[in-house]
């Protein structure tokens, strides 16, 4: 069971808004980072927001993170249908010294 | 631009070791970590563990009796092995550049363990 808990699946129209959260089920994970992939199908994830709310050099401003406490979320704008993927995020479990996964979340774009 | 490729067998026996290769280039291999990550059909990303060019590494505590990672800067690669191998350890093994966190990634290598 991961330590970073994600809604299964969630959608949206073309053009609206959605968010995805990360919530993290025990202290273990503490004050460290959150960082979200993205993954197409077929394709390896790719990185889409690290340090918590900071974006890559080519990621859209429609791709916004956020994190307060032990829950973070990432917001998608704008939705386009070659957004529906498969959004993961992840952070370094301090007490574990290992990386952690949440078990993703598939969004559909109606 | 950095590219890494992953290669390894593809099919391997249960209780066989699988061993799998990183490729990078457009990158100094020695500049920085290196993760692998894996993920069975239809689920999510698990971490296998990271390596630095020194030597130094970290395994994911669940896996890390059976896991093996090295470095050689000459050739710019990694090396993954993963010993006393079962169904459950198939999957699509991933290699990442890793920057305190995985931020660029292979395209993965599928690996099948069956008899």
């Amino acid at each position: 069971q991961s330590v970073l808990t994600q809604p299964p699946s969630v959608s949206a129209a073309p053009g609206q808004k959605v968010t995805i959260s990360c919530s993290e089920s025990t202290s273990k994970v503490g004050n460290n980072y959150i960082y979200w992939y993205q993954q197409l199908p077929g394709t390896a994830p790719k990185l889409l927001i690290y340090d918590n709310n900071k974006r890559p050099s080519g990621i859209p401003d429609r791709f916004s993170g956020s994190k307060s406490g032990t829950s973070a979320t990432l917001g998608i704008t704008g939705l386009q249908t070659g957004d529906e993927a498969d959004y993961y995020c992840g952070t370094w479990d301090s007490s574990l010294s290992c990386w952690v996964f949440g078990g993703g979340t598939k969004l559909t774009v109606l | 631009q950095v590219h890494l490729q992953e290669s390894g067998p593809g099919l391997v026996k249960p209780s066989e070791t699988l061993s799998l290769t990183c490729s990078v280039s457009g990158d100094s291999i020695s500049r920085f970590y290196w993760s692998w990550i894996r993920q069975p059909a239809g689920k999510g990303l698990e971490w296998i563990g990271l390596i630095y060019s020194s030597g130094k590494f970290n395994y994911n505590p669940s896996l890390k009796s059976r896991v093996t990672m090295s470095v050689d800067t000459s050739k710019n690669q990694l090396s993954l092995k993963l010993s006393s191998l079962t169904a459950a350890d198939t999957a699509v093994y991933y290699c990442a550049r890793d920057r305190g966190y995985p931020d660029f990634w292979g395209q993965g290598t599928r690996v099948t363990v069956s008899s």
